[in-house]
């Protein structure tokens, strides 16, 4: 398949090793935040999502953390697959909008 | 598998040449939406419906493109006189109203030759 993580950053990771991914929004009037996995030659799979009334969520696996003052997202990933491997976006959606502003994404690469 | 379905998978042609992509989102879902997505890059919007009426149209789009999705169902994206540049991955994405999650399509890979 393709690759759709040219020049992207990367974070290289053991498998076991729990990966911290991150990303800076860009609109303070975002108020709903999701992060999606892109594997090669394969469509955006959603991950978890946050609202802006909250700061932390949690879902098997993975948890978003939220940090409106700086406009700053996390996504953990605990105990890292080899199947975790993939690009990474962020996303937000501006209030009153409908639509989604990508981040750049980052490349997670996981070694056995 | 999301539940959205998109119609080619990979499309080749000339420079041109008309094409059209299908997308058939997840059947509860009233708002579909178009993204473009070139290598290396995240997804960018390009339009989007709720039920039939289409509400937003991105600056990206220009007037060889355009998009239908005439009972509120599937959706078409046709791009007339195609160009090189618009060689890319084309995703269409269903939800169900505003602030809820996007699930999306495998896309269609359009290669202008």
């Amino acid at each position: 398949g393709e690759s759709v993580g040219l020049h992207l950053p990367t974070l290289s990771v053991q498998e076991g090793d729990n990966s911290i991914i991150n990303c800076a929004y860009s609109n303070s009037a975002s108020d709903y935040f999701i992060w999606y996995k892109q594997e090669s030659g394969k469509g955006p799979q959603f991950i978890i999502d946050i609202r802006s009334n909250m700061d932390k969520r949690q879902g098997q696996r993975v948890t978003v953390l939220l940090n409106k003052t700086v406009k700053h997202l996390s996504l953990q990933i605990a105990a890292t697959q080899p199947g975790d491997s993939a690009v990474y976006f962020c996303a937000e959606n501006p209030y009153g909008y409908s639509t989604l502003t990508f981040g750049k994404g980052t490349m997670l690469l996981v070694s056995p | 598998d999301t539940g959205v379905s998109q119609n080619p998978r990979h499309k080749i042609t000339k420079r041109g040449q008309n094409v059209t992509f299908r997308c058939d989102p997840i059947s509860e879902h009233n708002r579909l939406y178009w993204y473009r997505q070139t290598l290396g890059q995240g997804p960018e919007f390009l339009t989007y419906f709720q039920n039939e009426a289409q509400l937003e149209k991105s600056r990206l789009l220009s007037d060889r493109f355009s998009a239908e999705r005439p009972k509120g169902s599937f959706s078409t994206l046709e791009i007339q006189r195609t160009e090189q540049g618009d060689s890319a991955m084309y995703l269409c994405a269903s939800s169900l109203g505003r602030g809820n999650i996007q699930y999306f399509g495998a896309g269609t890979r359009l290669s202008v030759l």
